[in-house]
């Protein structure tokens, strides 16, 4: 157990709806990454957020958006959702910090199917 | 920009066979090398590391040396275990700037008794 929550662990939906993931990250971490595990793009970083405030944009669409909360925990919010949209989303997190170079825990991940 | 290569699969070994998947990378600078293992249904664990060059990972038998000249970082184990099967991902982190991780496709594993 990496201490790295994500819920749900699995979700069904339609196409053109809109979902929202939640990360809580281990505790004393600041840094949260979302990732997209994809068969046709394989693991891709899409966001990072340090202490509220974002950091990092990797290869994430205009339709999805993140945030994270003074309490942490983060959500990955994905809109008009496509059936290309299917993919396994994980959270990670580490301690962050100026210069930091720190681990990144990994949640166990939700698998968004889109009908 | 920044780019690993990873032998693709799927590879299937007998038990106590030896191990190698090969991984290779393009990168600015000097960056940090990782292995991750993804056991069926679960999230991506660190298997080990190397943060610069000559740098040896290492952990549950499973070994990696960082070669800046080859711009390598290959997996090998001496003997796997049927409880080795998972999908292995090779990844680098920069050691500037950002600090995402860049994964190759991943290498399914499976060990046979």
């Amino acid at each position: 157990d990496s201490g790295v929550t994500q819920t749900p662990k699995h979700l069904i939906t339609a196409t053109g709806q809109r979902v929202t993931l939640r990360c809580s990250p281990r505790s004393g971490d600041l840094s949260v990454y979302w990732y997209q595990q994809s068969l046709d793009q394989g693991l891709q970083f899409l966001i990072q957020y340090y202490n509220g405030e974002e950091r990092a944009k990797g290869n994430i669409l205009e339709r999805f958006s993140a945030q994270q909360f003074p309490d942490l925990h983060s959500e990955l919010n994905l809109s008009s959702l496509e059936l290309g949209d299917s993919a396994l989303y994980f959270c990670a997190s580490s301690v962050g910090g100026a210069g930091g170079r720190n681990e990144q825990f990994f949640g166990p991940g939700t698998r968004l199917t889109v009908l | 920009g920044n780019s690993v290569t990873q032998m693709e699969g799927p590879v299937t070994l007998s038990e106590e066979a030896f191990l190698t998947i090969n991984c290779t990378y393009t990168a600015t600078g000097y960056p940090s090398l990782f292995w991750y293992v993804q056991y069926p249904g679960e999230g991506l664990q660190l298997l080990l590391k190397a943060t610069k060059a000559d740098d040896k990972g290492s952990n549950k038998g499973f070994e990696a040396t960082y070669r800046k000249e080859t711009t390598s970082f290959h997996l090998e184990k001496g003997s796997v275990q049927v409880s080795d099967s998972a999908v292995y991902f090779c990844a680098l982190r920069p050691n500037f700037g950002n600090e995402k991780l860049t994964f190759g496709t991943g290498t399914r594993l499976t060990i046979i008794p």
